[in-house]
């Protein structure tokens, strides 16, 4: 079984400091990572992904994410957020033992203040 | 554009009676998911699709059924069997990559569906 763990429901930042929102999964083979954003009464849209090779991956609007394959985490970060950036997002897995099913953490809330 | 769309966007319906949900890519995906959203929780997995005539349950697909007879179309039926049908629905789709599913979800707006 695959499972995502997003261990803080919110985070509260300053605009213009640096954001972490943190992922840790469990698969059974080798991962598929990815990040999603959603707004408000929206569908969610993809931020980045791991799949191989370098273990920080950049993505859209200014965010990174770093593998770790020891801790089993997947953190998303953001060298200096804007108070656009305040949003819900959700870290999901994809097992290659298990193509097709993307397993979703429960969100973290992300709240930017000016 | 190229896109997902869901419709309708509200949904409101009676206990006991059927609906159906609509969703419709133009990406020349191969995968489409239906997921549901509730407050507080995760998105959850109801059933996929990778191929046309050919579909998955996920981790709650008590209740629901689908079909897949086009590549665009994924159409989602809340039954009466549902009980606790009042959610968020989302449907998904993302490309086959060399026969593995590496891709990313592109989802569509959602549709809201409220028993009352």
């Amino acid at each position: 079984a695959q499972s995502v763990a997003q261990p803080e429901d919110q985070v509260n930042v300053a605009e213009g400091n640096p954001l972490t929102v943190k992922c840790t999964y469990s698969v059974s083979g080798n991962p598929y990572l990815f990040w999603y954003v959603q707004y408000p009464n929206r569908g969610l849209q993809f931020l980045l992904k791991y799949i191989t090779g370098d273990n920080l991956v950049k993505g859209s609007y200014g965010f990174e994410a770093e593998f770790n394959k020891s801790q089993t985490s997947f953190h998303l970060k953001k060298p200096s957020a804007l108070v656009s950036d305040s949003a819900l997002y959700f870290c999901a897995v994809r097992d290659t033992a298990n193509a097709g099913k993307s397993t979703f953490g429960d969100g973290t809330t992300l709240t930017v203040k000016p | 554009d190229g896109g997902i769309t869901q419709s309708p966007k509200y949904l409101f319906r009676k206990e006991g009676q059927n609906v159906t949900l609509s969703c419709e890519q133009n990406l020349n995906h191969d995968a489409m998911y239906w997921y549901r959203q509730d407050p507080g929780q995760g998105l959850r997995l109801i059933y996929y699709s990778q191929i046309v005539n050919d579909f998955q349950k996920g981790d709650i697909a008590e209740g629901y059924s689908v079909s897949r007879e086009k590549k665009e179309s994924f159409p989602l039926t809340v039954t009466s069997a549902q009980k606790n049908p009042t959610a968020f629905y989302l449907c998904a789709s993302s490309r086959l990559t060399s026969g593995a599913n590496t891709g990313e979800l592109f989802f569509g707006e959602g549709s809201r569906l409220t028993v009352l």
